[in-house]
């Protein structure tokens, strides 16, 4: 049981390019989500979803696309990148087993993005 | 939405002393309260939570109390040591939204000196 795996673990760009962040679960969650962490803040939720098909929009969106075609994976796509979104990305995932059960957030180990 | 705010930003105190970081929330249908570590250079991990039905809950040498009247939490750390030096997030869960999501406070950076 792996948890929730992020590939790559560090990446640097140039901008304008493009690419994609993976993450993937093995939890069964049905519950996934994108954050990034700059120096010295905290936790911003950039997309999430709610099971396979179903994406929403987090607190800052701009820049960035997400799918989720399959349970287990919740891939993050750099339309064009730039230097504002140098960041640390955590992906993470969780699970709601009724209106009493903890909410526990379950992150994958990050990855480091740098935009030239 | 849920808003939550986290005091102090960055915390420095000496191996063996005691550490309190409190948090505020807007929510009043908010009902669980967890608190994540970051060691640095490490994804955030759950240490300990508390669900709005309860006042304080303990686990060793950390703790965290909850008062629902005035909206706020604190964790408390015990006896510092350098291992507890790290980035702490406090959350609120405001119940019933759809995304299951979290709203994080800023993060406390507590830094504990030998």
């Amino acid at each position: 049981n792996a948890g929730v795996t992020q590939t790559p673990k560090f990446q640097v760009l140039k901008t304008g390019q493009s690419m994609t962040l993976q993450c993937a679960q093995d939890m069964n969650h049905e519950y996934m989500s994108w954050y990034r962490q700059d120096p010295g803040m905290g936790l911003r939720l950039i997309h999430y979803s709610v099971g396979a098909g179903i994406t929403d929009q987090g607190e800052v969106p701009n820049g960035y696309n997400v799918s989720r075609s399959t349970t287990e994976d919740f891939p993050l796509r750099l339309l064009s990148a730039a230097p504002s979104q140098t960041s640390v990305y955590f992906c993470a995932s969780s699970r709601r087993q009724g209106v009493q059960a903890k909410n526990i957030q379950y992150f994958g180990a990050g990855t480091r993005l740098s935009v030239l | 939405g849920e808003n939550v705010e986290q005091h102090p930003s960055t915390l420095s105190v000496q191996e063996g002393d005691s550490a309190v970081i409190k948090c505020t929330y807007s929510d009043s249908a908010s009902n669980y309260f967890p608190w994540y570590k970051q060691e640095l250079g490490k994804r955030p991990q759950l240490i300990i939570d508390i669900r709005s039905n309860v006042g304080e809950k303990k686990d060793q040498r950390i703790a965290v109390t909850l008062n629902k009247t005035a909206k706020h939490f604190s964790l408390h750390i015990t006896e510092t040591q350098p291992e507890d030096s790290a980035v702490y997030f406090c959350a609120a869960d405001p119940g019933n939204n759809a995304g299951n999501m979290l709203t994080f406070g800023g993060g406390t950076r507590l830094m504990v000196k030998p």
